[in-house]
């Protein structure tokens, strides 16, 4: 596509429940990233896929976070048992995977956990 | 560790004035640096970036940046500011042994008519 797409936007859930949040990269980018933004914070690196190398999961802040992508498509970021402090935006971001390429965010899914 | 400083919260300028945002960054080795900008509720707008070479890089919307190796800052310029420019602004680095951006906290940027 034009760019990165993801989805929901928007996103209210209860404590304790479970969400999935898409990712649709740009066609032909192989790298994939996740970054999360707190309210009136900078943004914090979850994950990052590159083709079939296996990802760096470094900066997923408990295990209660996980993320797929296959092949060099559509990424999916699983929170299981959500909690108030999962609050914030999501932005997936793409790039082509040389050493010096530019990130390309999505618009972000703002998670709300109540 | 990686690491991005931006010292101010809030930058304030008049229209048609330049307008300066700082950044300053620690690396172990030399830095790929970026900038982004933030429209409300929309992800980030990719500005410009160094990746070596002259030490002044021009990006997009009249923005500039420099990069100072000895001060290790990598600061955001543009001559004459737009009330458009009202955003907020994202320095993050990167190390070139790694994939993954630090981003520093942020600077909102006012721009008033």
């Amino acid at each position: 596509g034009a760019g990165v797409s993801q989805s929901p936007s928007n996103k209210v859930t209860e404590k304790g429940k479970d969400v999935e949040l898409r990712c649709d990269p740009i066609s032909g980018h192989t790298a994939l990233y996740w970054y999360r933004q707190r309210l009136g914070q900078g943004l914090e690196f979850l994950i990052y896929f590159q083709g079939n190398s296996a990802p760096d999961k470094s900066g997923l802040p408990s295990d209660r976070f996980s993320a797929e992508r296959t092949g060099e498509s559509v990424s999916t970021l699983t929170i299981q048992r959500t909690q108030q402090e999962d609050s914030a935006v999501y932005l997936c971001a793409s790039s082509g995977g040389q050493g010096n390429s530019i990130q390309y965010f999505g618009a972000g899914t703002r998670l709300s956990v109540l | 560790a990686q690491s991005v400083a931006q010292p101010e919260d809030q930058v304030n300028v008049a229209e048609g004035n330049p307008l300066t945002v700082k950044c300053t960054y620690s690396v172990s080795g030399n830095p790929y640096l970026f900038w982004y900008v933030q429209y409300p509720n929309r992800g980030l707008q990719f500005l410009l970036k160094y990746i070596t070479g002259d030490n002044l890089v021009k990006g997009s919307y009249g923005f500039e940046a420099e990069f100072n190796k000895s001060q290790t800052s990598f600061h955001l310029k543009k001559p004459s500011a737009l009330v458009s420019d009202s955003a907020l602004y994202f320095c993050a680095v990167r190390d070139r042994g790694f994939q993954k951006l630090v981003f520093g906290t942020g600077t909102r940027l006012l721009v008033s008519p």
